[in-house]
């Protein structure tokens, strides 16, 4: 079956980075896409971006796009999430999901706390 | 980015009800809108794809319909597992996601 696994729990600092690995198994990784999502606390879903792991071709929300990078390795079927620069603003739930006729699968979530 | 306007923020229901959630998109987004469940704790589930789609394995009970430039999710004999929140998405160009629509008892 279709499953998303992501990595644990993460504290930062500002100005830290953080990288989320979210491993893939039950469909054919090398043939899709990946998209991230992030829930902020009390606040709604937010897209960040999504990457092709047949090309490793990217788009990424304008606000994030100077300290998003989002990267795939096809010999693990693992898709990757840096976040650089970190603000206590970017403390949230973040989700990797399939992207198909939109976000068909999802991983559990891993929640990064940004905190001096 | 093409916003979308999701409304209600909130709504009251009872189980049995029939609900309705509209979505509006900015500009014409053909039937590239998505729909989804998000309860506490857990990863959204994709419930409507493609404006009307049914995803494998979501409740018949759900549906979603487009009037004009309104895209909506409908949910008939409400059960207390739908007591969560629904977003709606587009994907005509980079996905942007509606502020949501909490289900209430």
């Amino acid at each position: 079956q279709v499953q998303l696994v992501q990595s644990g729990v993460e504290v930062k600092k500002p100005g830290a980075s953080v990288k989320i690995s979210c491993k893939a198994s039950g469909f054919d990784f090398r043939n899709s896409g990946l998209v991230w999502v992030r829930q902020a606390p009390g606040q709604g879903l937010e897209w960040m971006g999504w990457i092709s792991a047949f090309n490793g071709n990217t788009q990424y929300a304008e606000k994030l796009q100077d300290r998003v990078i989002m990267t795939t390795d096809t010999s693990t079927n693992t898709a990757y999430m840096e976040l650089r620069r970190l603000r206590s603003d970017d403390t949230a739930v973040y989700y990797c999901a399939r992207r198909r006729e939109g976000a068909d699968y999802w991983g559990q979530g891993t929640l990064v706390t940004v905190s001096s | 980015d093409i916003p979308v306007t999701q409304s209600p923020s909130s709504l009251s229901a009872s189980v049995g009800d029939r609900v309705t959630i509209t979505c509006r998109a900015s500009q014409n987004i053909r039937n590239f809108l998505n729909w989804y469940q998000h309860r506490p704790g857990k990863a959204p589930r994709l419930l409507i794809h493609t404006a009307s789609s049914l995803q494998s394995g979501v409740p018949s009970r759900f549906s979603g319909s487009v009037s004009g430039t309104d895209f909506n999710l409908t949910i008939s004999n409400l059960q207390r597992e739908d007591f969560a929140t629904y977003y709606c998405q587009q994907s005509f160009s980079t996905w942007t996601f509606g502020q949501g629509t909490k289900v209430e008892i």
